[in-house]
């Protein structure tokens, strides 16, 4: 079965700081990764996604992540942060292989201080 | 186009009660998937629909039920309610192939609260 790993549970920033959180996984098999935002008061939205191909990732909003095969991670990250960057943000992983079944971590709450 | 929508927004049960959600998906979309979000924690997998028929579940008790209507439409039903099932429920649609722009939508949850 599948697992994820969110190493940090709080961030806090100042805006223009760079922004890097990590994302583990744990499966033998081919996988698809996605980051997802929680915006205050929003519904989940998909930030990137990762199925094949090139392993860096761009997303929405200046967001990109790196797959790391050798690793098992997928590491979120961005340039330079702004205030509206705020939200909780999840990693998830899927099995190639099976249906659509998101297993989701335990996310990490971003504050960025203008 | 209407994205994912849910109902009701808030739900207050007492124990031992019995609960039904509501998810209408994106325009489209043949595929529905409920997920628990309790607090402080990342979504949980608790089921998918597909052609009205539950096609994967997660590690949850036959407490959690559900099911798909011929318009793709959704309802969660969950018995016996525990303090334990205070939660975000949130509905997410998608298409059912796994291509590479296969993406699950999600709507804005039902917040279950049991007294």
């Amino acid at each position: 079965a599948q697992s994820v790993s969110q190493h940090n549970h709080h961030v806090i920033l100042s805006e223009a700081a760079s922004l890097e959180l990590g994302c583990n996984y744990s499966y033998g098999g081919t996988v698809n990764l996605f980051w997802y935002v929680q915006y205050p008061g929003q519904h989940l939205q998909l930030l990137l996604k990762y199925f094949s191909g090139d392993p860096l990732v761009k997303g929405i909003k200046g967001f990109e992540a790196e797959f790391i095969k050798s690793k098992f991670s997928f590491n979120l990250r961005k340039p330079s942060v702004q205030w509206s960057d705020t939200a909780e943000y999840f990693c998830a992983v899927r099995a190639y292989t099976g249906f659509q079944k998101l297993v989701f971590g335990t996310g990490t709450r971003l504050l960025v201080s203008p | 186009d209407a994205g994912v929508t849910q109902s009701p927004t808030h739900l207050i049960k007492t124990r031992g009660q019995q609960v039904t959600l509501r998810c209408s998906p994106k325009s489209g979309h043949d595929t529905v998937s409920w997920y628990q979000q309790a607090l402080g924690q990342g979504p949980q997998f608790i089921f998918q629909y597909y052609e009205e028929e539950e096609r994967q579940r997660g590690n949850f008790p036959d407490r959690f039920s559900g099911h798909q209507f011929p318009n793709y439409s959704s309802e969660l039903n969950v018995n016996a309610l525990l303090l334990g099932d205070s939660a975000l429920y949130l509905c997410a649609s998608s298409l059912s192939d796994r291509g590479p722009h296969n993406e699950q939508f999600f709507g804005p949850g039902t917040r279950l609260t049991v007294l």
